[in-house]
């Protein structure tokens, strides 16, 4: 079974510039994550999919981030215009939906450079 | 709202020694709890979890945490580190009704020296 994909796996843009990193979950898992991670600090949460529908988006820093995920399966995350302070490594999750708390499986992470 | 707080950034530890990664939550209704582990280049893989099952972990590796309600803790043990365990350790808590979103500590990276 595939694990969660992440395209690209990097990326250095200019400030200023859009950048599209997409995810593609195991397939069945209708949950979907998205986590950012800047460097040295904690990974924090931005949003979660149930299949096509945003449940919480709680952590989008602002409106320079969209999140789509079209038919429930992939997503896209995509920053417009990227800042200095959007450098990190952003990771998708994926789960399915169960009784108790799931297991989220994280894909490898797409690492930005934001110069 | 909850939060997690992982001792020490760095741990090193000779091989064949106890492994212990330190984790305290915050939360104000019974937590989940994770571990998970990055290698480098890869992604976080879970190692183990907490859902008020047993009260003692055990996970993948050789690893396991026990949950401490009254020190709110949730630290990860291993008897005898291997080279291999060489990586990152996340803790992480959600809460139930909370989206299963997770909450992460900043990490602890274990080194194992020869």
């Amino acid at each position: 079974e595939a694990g969660v994909t992440q395209f690209p796996s990097h990326s250095v843009i200019e400030k200023g510039q859009t950048v599209t990193l997409r995810c593609d979950p195991i397939s069945g898992h209708d949950n979907l994550y998205w986590y950012r991670r800047v460097m040295g600090k904690e990974i924090k949460f931005l949003l979660h999919f149930v299949k096509e529908s945003k449940q919480d988006e709680s952590g989008m820093p602002n409106n320079r981030f969209l999140a789509e995920r079209t038919g429930g399966t992939y997503s896209t995350l995509k920053v417009q215009p990227a800042e200095l302070e959007d450098s990190g490594v952003y990771f998708c999750a994926s789960s399915q939906t169960q009784g108790v708390q799931e297991t989220q499986y994280f894909g490898p992470g797409t690492r930005l450079l934001v110069l | 709202a909850q939060s997690v707080t992982q001792l020490g950034s760095h741990v090193s530890v000779s091989e064949g020694a106890l492994v212990l990664l330190r984790c305290n939550y915050s939360s104000s209704v019974p937590p989940y709890l994770f571990w998970y582990v990055q290698y480098p280049n890869q992604g976080l893989q879970l190692l183990l979890k907490y859902t008020s099952a047993a009260t003692l972990v055990k996970g993948i590796n050789g690893f396991e945490a026990e949950f401490k309600k009254s020190e709110t803790s949730f630290h990860l043990t291993k008897p005898s580190a291997h080279m291999s365990d060489a990586a990152e350790y996340f803790c992480a808590v959600s809460q139930a009704g909370g989206g299963n979103k997770l909450t992460f500590g900043t990490g602890t990276q274990l080194k194992v020296e020869l």
